[in-house]
């Protein structure tokens, strides 16, 4: 299978505990988001890169996320000192740069802060 | 910011029936998509639209990009039990400095009864 992959698929961790969740994008693909998703809502975009470029953050990115495509394949997104609000499903998804839009998702990741 | 609207929240449709779904915006978009979610997994994309009036099909879903380019209509024909999920609607608007963030609607979650 050669989609968008997530790890892990599910994670449960206390307040204030610092949590990673990884990407793997199709393989061809140069654009990789990160959007968050709460029950009973759509995706919310959080920042998307091109290559290793990040390219654009939401205003919903507070200081405590942080996330990285170091060699512009695999990216991570790290949330520091976490809190009760930040439980919810995490999705990536990749592009290639001239379809832009069609966007494919990974299965994503559910975080549960408790 | 600019927000889809999809109503209403949920449809039960007997199998075999056509079900048709709407999403509308207050604002212009370029390009309108439709994904289907399952419960835990990431959401698929079934249908891109780029052209206003564009009706596009995939096998028994389809789809048309409103002429006012402020509306999109999704039609699913001959339902089955695996038709099952939620529905969302998706655009994007290109603007100087654009980005490639999608904006979803809340979705509409698709029940149908054998």
């Amino acid at each position: 299978d050669t989609g968008v992959s997530q790890d892990p698929r599910h994670k449960i961790t206390k307040r204030g505990q610092n949590v990673t969740f990884r990407c793997d994008p199709i393989s061809e693909h140069n654009r990789l988001y990160w959007y968050r998703q709460t029950l009973g809502q759509g995706p919310e975009f959080l920042t998307y890169f091109q290559n290793e470029a990040q390219l654009e953050k939401s205003r919903l990115l507070s200081d405590r996320f942080s996330a990285e495509r170091p060699k512009g394949s695999f990216s991570t997104l790290e949330i520091q000192r976490t809190e009760q609000g930040d439980s919810a499903m995490y999705l990536c998804a990749s592009s290639l740069k001239r379809d832009t839009y069609e966007q494919y998702f990974g299965p994503g990741t559910r975080l549960t802060v408790t | 910011g600019q927000q889809l609207n999809q109503s209403p929240q949920s449809m039960f449709i007997q199998e075999g029936e056509d079900v048709s779904m709407n999403c509308t915006s207050s604002s212009i978009f370029n390009t309108w998509l439709w994904y289907k979610q399952d419960p835990g997994e990431g959401p698929v994309l079934l249908i891109a639209l780029y052209k206003a009036g564009e009706l596009t099909s995939n096998g028994r879903l389809t789809a048309q990009f409103g002429i006012t380019r402020k509306d999109s209509f999704l039609n699913i024909s001959a339902s089955i039990p695996s038709d099952v999920g939620i529905y969302f609607c998706a655009g994007h608007i290109s603007y100087t400095g654009a980005n490639s963030k999608l904006t979803f609607g809340k979705g509409i979650t698709l029940s149908v009864r054998p």
